[in-house]
């Protein structure tokens, strides 16, 4: 596509569920990252993905967070047992060499955990 | 860890008036990145700095990266009301990391 995606644009869910965001990076990018905004606040590193080397998953900030890159493209972020404080908007981000380039971030998904 | 530290955090300026925005690092940086983010959007690269003591300019816009690469400052003349949004840096030394961002609010 001609920029990053990522769905659901807004998810409802309530306390304990688990929620799955997804991201399409620019095709051919080979460094993706996740972050994470609470209303007003900066972008919280969570973790980022650089071709076929191990993810590097030092921002998560608990075993609750996971996230996967499926053949180098899509990546998907899962959060086990939501809490209220999950609640924030996660945005996705994709470059083409990783920090030496701009990074282009999709709009985001906006989680509220009820 | 690499910390990039941001300020101030908020800054409310009168339209015409300048605004300046700092960005230090606890680490030297091989590069910098400023983006802006507009109220309900995402972040937007802006710029890349790369060499010790660069100064770019964009418009109404100026950054400059330190001697020592481990500072860097975003200065705006004479704002405007779309300048409105907060503004980040980002300092990338092997891995790249965001600071707190600056939130510029525009009187008209």
């Amino acid at each position: 596509g001609a920029g990053v995606s990522q769905s659901p644009s807004n998810k409802v869910t309530e306390k304990g569920k688990d929620v799955e965001l997804r991201c399409d990076p620019i095709s051919g990018h080979t460094a993706l990252y996740w972050y994470r905004q609470s209303l007003g606040q900066g972008l919280e590193f969570l973790i980022y993905f650089q071709g076929n080397s191990a993810p590097d998953k030092s921002g998560l900030p608990s075993d609750r967070f996971s996230a996967e890159r499926t053949g180098g493209s899509v990546s998907t972020l899962t959060i086990q047992r939501t809490q209220q404080e999950d609640s924030a908007v996660y945005l996705c981000a994709s470059s083409s060499w990783t920090g030496g380039y701009e990074q282009y971030f999709g709009p985001g998904t906006r989680l509220t955990v009820t | 860890g690499q910390q990039v530290m941001q300020i101030p955090q908020y800054q409310h300026v009168q339209e015409g008036e300048d605004f300046t925005t700092y960005c230090n690092s606890s680490t030297t940086l091989s590069n910098i990145q400023w983006y802006k983010q507009r109220p309900g959007g995402h972040p937007v690269f802006l710029i890349q700095l790369v060499k010790s003591g660069e100064v770019k300019k964009q418009k109404r816009l100026t950054f400059q990266f330190g001697e020592a690469k481990k500072n860097s400052s975003l200065h705006i003349t004479a704002t405007q009301t779309t300048d409105v949004g907060t503004y980040f840096c980002a300092g990338n030394n092997n891995d790249m990391r965001f600071g707190a961002g600056t939130r510029l609010t525009v009187k008209p």
